[in-house]
């Protein structure tokens, strides 16, 4: 089955610097990548997602990057803010079904 | 739009009874939704994938006949957790996925503890 790494686990930025977060998969037939964002005792709620015929994906300050070559995927968080802090999750899979990453932790300070 | 409720938000019950939780969604119809647990401060563990009108599937290492799970129209799927002992004490989401679509939307889950 699919395995999905992620890292780093806690990830603290400064308010307005770039936050990055890491993923790779194991399965070459996933070709779903969504990330979500998940506040303490709240639903996970999707941010971006990417599909395996696309190499990048970009909204606003979020994008996503996609190496099926290397089968790795990445979010990026540019200009930080408070509101910004959230566990957030990366998934690999299909439309029948996702594996999630660990999570990493974002704090954005002041 | 892709609004999908769970029911009850939380819920307290004594070991060996049964409780039933509700996943819907609102404003779509969810040919496939999801069954997930989450530890604190943990990932979310597929449980089941349920498909209207179809028995569900279980992943590895999920007791079927503790977990029962049924989805009888497209906007309504039931997870039924039977002989409830405290180590099943946890945080139970659902998920739900359109026809032809990609994207799983979440319910805002329920609480489980089982004293």
């Amino acid at each position: 089955g699919e395995n999905v790494e992620q890292h780093p686990s806690t990830l603290s930025v400064q308010e307005g610097d770039s936050a990055v977060i890491k993923c790779t998969y194991s399965d070459s037939a996933s070709n779903y990548f969504p990330w979500y964002k998940q506040e303490l005792g709240k639903r996970p709620q999707l941010i971006i997602d990417i599909r395996s015929n696309v190499g990048e994906k970009k909204d606003q300050r979020i994008a996503v990057t996609l190496n099926k070559t290397a089968k790795h995927f990445s979010l990026h968080i540019t200009e930080t803010q408070p509101e910004d802090s959230a566990v957030y999750f990366c998934a690999a899979g299909t439309a029948s079904k996702l594996t999630f990453g660990t999570g990493t932790r974002l704090q954005v300070t002041l | 739009g892709a609004v999908v409720s769970q029911h009850p938000s939380w819920v307290i019950c004594k070991s060996g009874t049964s409780v039933k939780i509700e996943c819907r969604s609102l404003d779509f119809q969810a040919t496939t939704m999801f069954w997930y647990r989450q530890f604190p401060k943990q990932s979310l563990m597929l449980m089941a994938t349920s498909n209207e009108g179809s028995k569900a599937t279980y992943e590895q290492g999920v007791e079927k006949d503790k977990f029962l799970i049924n989805h009888a129209s497209l906007t309504l799927s039931t997870l039924t957790v039977t002989s409830a002992h405290p180590e099943d004490s946890s945080f139970y989401i659902c998920s739900a996925r359109g026809t032809s679509a990609y994207e799983q939307y979440f319910g805002p889950g329920t609480r489980l503890t089982v004293t």
